[in-house]
């Protein structure tokens, strides 16, 4: 079936350093992978999206690689800081609904 | 938009009470989706709803769970009978598109 996972459970950066978080999935017929964050006491926020037709896409400060050949997707942070300190997910989304990854929590040292 | 809005934010009942939820998702959106998050568990879809029909249930634990969209701008999750296992944060996620927007959760304590 299936499955979206997250290589590591957690991850502690220094502040100013750049974060990698990783994700493995399965299902090679995803339409569209997406990556949330969710800090204490919130639902996760929508933070980019990338196509599966697309290898890489960046935003402010974020950018999400995508390997289809190893399913593999990735997520990095650049410069990472204290409000970036929350449980990243990652999730698989085919015709409106989305499979969700185990997450990994970045915690960012001063 | 005010987004996703959920009631209550939190609940505290004993064991055997009946608990509803309730969320007004996103105007305009047509996906509905319910999810439970514990520690033990992450974050798990209960069942989600298209232009206000359920599409897929497979995800409620047992029959004690049940959810209804009567319209577009309201839909509710309801445990009855609750018990302890229970005791999660419940989040409403709405969409029109693949991103889904999250509610800020309802946390339940089943006593």
């Amino acid at each position: 079936g299936e499955s979206v996972g997250l290589h590591l459970p957690t991850l502690s950066v220094q502040e100013g350093d750049n974060s990698i978080i990783n994700c493995a999935y399965s299902n090679s017929a995803s339409d569209y992978f997406i990556w949330y964050k969710q800090e204490s006491g919130k639902g996760p926020q929508f933070i980019i999206d990338i196509r599966s037709n697309m290898d890489k896409r960046q935003g402010q400060r974020v950018t999400v690689l995508l390997n289809k050949t190893v399913k593999h997707l990735s997520l990095q942070i650049a410069a990472t800081q204290p409000g970036d300190s929350a449980v990243y997910f990652c999730a698989e989304a085919n015709a409106g609904k989305s499979t969700f990854g185990d997450g990994t929590t970045l915690t960012v040292k001063p | 938009d005010a987004g996703v809005i959920q009631s209550p934010r939190h609940e505290v009942t004993e064991m055997g009470q009946e608990v509803t939820l309730r969320c007004k998702p996103i105007s305009g959106h047509d996906y509905l989706f319910w999810y439970r998050q514990t520690m033990m568990r992450g974050l798990e879809l209960l069942i989600y709803f298209n232009n206000n029909v359920p599409i897929d249930d497979s995800g409620m634990p047992e029959d004690r769970f049940s959810a209804k969209m009567p319209n577009a701008s309201f839909s509710t999750l309801k445990i009855q009978p609750s018990e302890p296992r229970d005791s999660a944060v419940y989040f409403c996620a709405s969409s029109l598109g693949y991103t889904q927007y999250f509610g800020p959760g309802t946390r339940l304590t089943v006593l």
